[in-house]
């Protein structure tokens, strides 16, 4: 396990309901992201996290709302989901910008 | 528009052979480089990183060369392992805030025992 865990690993969903992807880090970074990964597509930011204030907001659909209620925890919010948000969702962290984030196993959600 | 990009898409050696992963960009502005590997089921794993500062970088039987000139930067995988099956990202740093950091399609490294 790296010091970036996500829950769930997997999550099947219709569209009307509404889920929690939970994301917590081990590692003391100072930042915090999301990403969606569709198949064959480079990795997508959706989200970024600087001391629990958000710095990016990357044009993402308000169906998606994420929560950072301190520095070691991140959430995304999902409702009314659309098939085509089925992807893997992947949380990393950083210290600073200047470094490489550290993934964590991602979230794999199927919308139905 | 700007992107960083990978020459091959899928890469099959056999074990113990090389391997030579080719990613160009295009962004001379960008600093910071990273290469990323994912396994089937996981997120991606750091492997090595290098600076605009440096022109190549060693890790355990892995090694990264930048070629600032052409834009072009490369993973470079000693004695190639079955474990090394995995897809390879490049990703470049291009500005000085948060979120920056952006990453190519990948390549797909196949090892045959």
């Amino acid at each position: 396990e790296t010091g970036v865990t996500q829950t769930p690993r997997h999550l099947v969903m219709g569209m009307t309901n509404k889920k929690s992807l939970k994301c917590e880090q081990h590692l003391g970074h100072n930042a915090m992201y999301w990403y969606k990964q569709s198949a064959k597509k480079p990795l997508e930011l959706m989200f970024v996290y600087s001391l629990e204030e958000r710095v990016e907001n990357n044009s993402v659909p308000s169906r998606f709302s994420p929560e950072c209620p301190n520095s070691s925890h991140l959430f995304l919010h999902l409702h009314t989901l659309q098939p085509e948000d089925s992807a893997l969702y992947l949380c990393a962290s950083s210290q600073d910008y200047q470094n490489g984030y550290t993934f964590g196993s991602g979230t794999r959600l199927t919308v139905v | 528009g700007e992107s960083v990009g990978l020459h091959l898409p899928t890469l099959s050696v056999q074990e113990g052979d090389n391997s030579i992963i080719n990613c160009a960009y295009s962004n001379s502005a960008s600093d910071y480089f990273i290469w990323y590997k994912q396994e089937s089921g996981k997120g991606p794993q750091f492997i090595i990183d290098i600076r605009s500062n440096m022109d190549k970088r060693q890790g355990q039987r892995v090694t990264v060369l930048l070629n600032k000139t052409v834009k072009h930067l490369s993973l470079q995988i000693a004695a190639t392992q079955p474990g090394d099956s995995a897809v390879y990202f490049c990703a470049e740093n291009r500005g000085t805030s948060y979120g920056k950091l952006t990453f190519g399609q990948g390549t797909i490294l196949t090892v045959h025992p």
